[in-house]
């Protein structure tokens, strides 16, 4: 069976600080997404990297996938209460159809 | 743009009644997919479809129904409702399976 694990589970920080979440797993992926879920709201899709080893920047974002497409993170820089959130993962397999979800993050970004 | 329009936005049923949850999407995506939301246990895949007409398991589809007769609907059945089909559920579509999804707003179904 295949499965995600993130860490930390939850994070509570003040405005300005930097912080990474991490993604692990045991299996090799295709393609993984990182995503961005607010109260009330469905997931909102951030990045997608598909190659080992590919560094994408969004604003403050940066997201690394492993070199070996088995593990992914997540860096804020500068974190503001507009990051606060619940932050999951996605690895799409190499073979069959199936796209798994990590359990998340919960960051908490105090002002 | 819609983009995932899912309905209703909240429900209560009684054990043992019946529902339907509707999700549409306008982005003309081949890819639709039934997920369920639990406390600590991240996105689970219920039901998905590769297109018009197609439906598949997914992790944890037992208790659960669906349909895509048409390409932009996909429609989630609950027959016999039980308290562990208490959740969020979240329909969602993609283009291509690599490269990630758009998700609706999400049903919190409550069963009492």
């Amino acid at each position: 069976t295949q499965l995600l694990e993130q860490s930390p589970q939850f994070l509570s920080i003040q405005e300005g600080e930097n912080l990474t979440v991490y993604c692990n797993s045991s299996s090799v992926f295709s393609s993984l997404q990182w995503y961005r879920q607010e109260p009330g709201e469905g997931p909102v899709l951030l990045v997608t990297v598909v190659t080992g080893g590919e560094v994408k920047k969004l604003k403050r974002l940066t997201f690394q996938f492993g070199d070996a497409r088995k593990d992914s993170s997540l860096h804020i820089t500068a974190a503001q209460p507009g990051d606060t959130g619940l932050y999951l993962c996605a690895g799409a397999g190499t073979g069959g159809f199936k796209t798994i979800f990590g359990a998340g993050t919960r960051l908490f970004v105090k002002a | 743009n819609a983009g995932v329009t899912q309905t209703p936005k909240f429900r209560v049923l009684k054990t043992g009644q019946s529902m339907t949850l509707l999700c549409a999407q306008d982005m003309n995506h081949e890819y639709m997919y039934w997920y369920r939301q639990d406390p600590g246990m991240g996105l689970r895949l219920i039901h998905y479809s590769v297109g018009e007409g197609t439906t598949a398991k997914g992790e944890v589809p037992d208790g659960y129904n669906v349909s895509r007769l048409k390409k932009q609907n996909f429609l989630l059945g609950l027959e016999s409702a039980a308290p562990s089909q208490t959740s969020v559920y979240f329909c969602a579509s993609s283009l291509v399976r690599r490269e990630g999804y758009t998700f609706g707003s999400g049903t919190r179904l409550t069963v009492v």
